[in-house]
């Protein structure tokens, strides 16, 4: 799986729009970027993931650059329940491997 | 989205006894689960890969004999932790593959935190 590069933290005040960097420059073509968040003492939360075109769901958007070497995950109203660790995470569908997560970023929605 | 459940939901047990913690897909059939650990402010580790009707696989550095994991059906593995010990207190959470429209998505379960005292 192609490696990822997040912020370590971010603030948003709440009601503002959360947008969530991710690097990935090692991306191959085949593999999908995923977004899963973890809110304290939870287990992960899917949020979003795709390949090459934009994406968009009830809970955010996802925005691939053309060369799909990075990507942003955006919240488009933050809320306080938003705040939680947001993991950005590269990979082939249909491997049936795990999903590796890194670091991840601490994103703090403020009132 | 897809739910998965875990019970229970956390255990405190004393050093030597053996706990079960179950993951179930409520909704959908899982031929693959996977079971991660977390310890306090660090990222999910996968412990490892539990099949159906087939043995489980562990990451390097996981003890087989101590994480017994069975995938006896299609919507249920469990993970035995025996002779748990006191550095085995952690947040045991569970992951579970569907597939819709041809892709992949995995749908975490709530965790299961365990205490040995």
């Amino acid at each position: 799986d192609a490696k990822t590069t997040q912020p370590t933290s971010m603030d948003c005040a709440e009601g503002r729009a959360a947008n969530l960097p991710c690097n990935h420059s090692t991306i191959s073509g085949n593999e999908y970027v995923y977004w899963y968040r973890q809110i304290h003492s939870q287990g992960p939360q899917y949020i979003i993931h795709g390949l090459k075109n934009n994406e968009t769901n009830e809970m955010a958007s996802l925005i691939i650059t053309e060369d799909r070497k990075s990507s942003t995950l955006i919240l488009p109203h933050a809320t306080l329940r938003d705040t939680a660790v947001y993991y950005c995470i590269v990979r082939v569908t249909d491997s049936g491997y795990a999903l590796n997560f890194g670091k991840g970023t601490s994103l703090l929605v403020t009132p | 989205g897809a739910v998965v459940s875990q019970h229970p939901s956390w255990v405190i047990c004393k050093s030597g006894t053996s706990v079960k913690i179950e993951c179930r897909s409520l909704d959908f059939q899982a031929t693959t689960m996977f079971w991660y650990r977390q310890f306090p402010k660090q990222s999910l580790m996968l412990m490892a890969t539990s099949n159906e009707g087939s043995k489980a696989t562990y990451e390097q550095g996981v003890e087989k004999d101590k994480f017994l994991i069975n995938h006896a059906s299609l919507t249920l593995s469990t993970l035995t932790v025996t002779s748990a010990h006191p550095e085995d207190s952690s947040f045991y959470i569970c992951s579970a593959r569907v597939f819709s429209s041809f892709r992949e998505t995995q749908y975490f379960g709530p965790g299961t935190r365990l205490l040995v005292l």
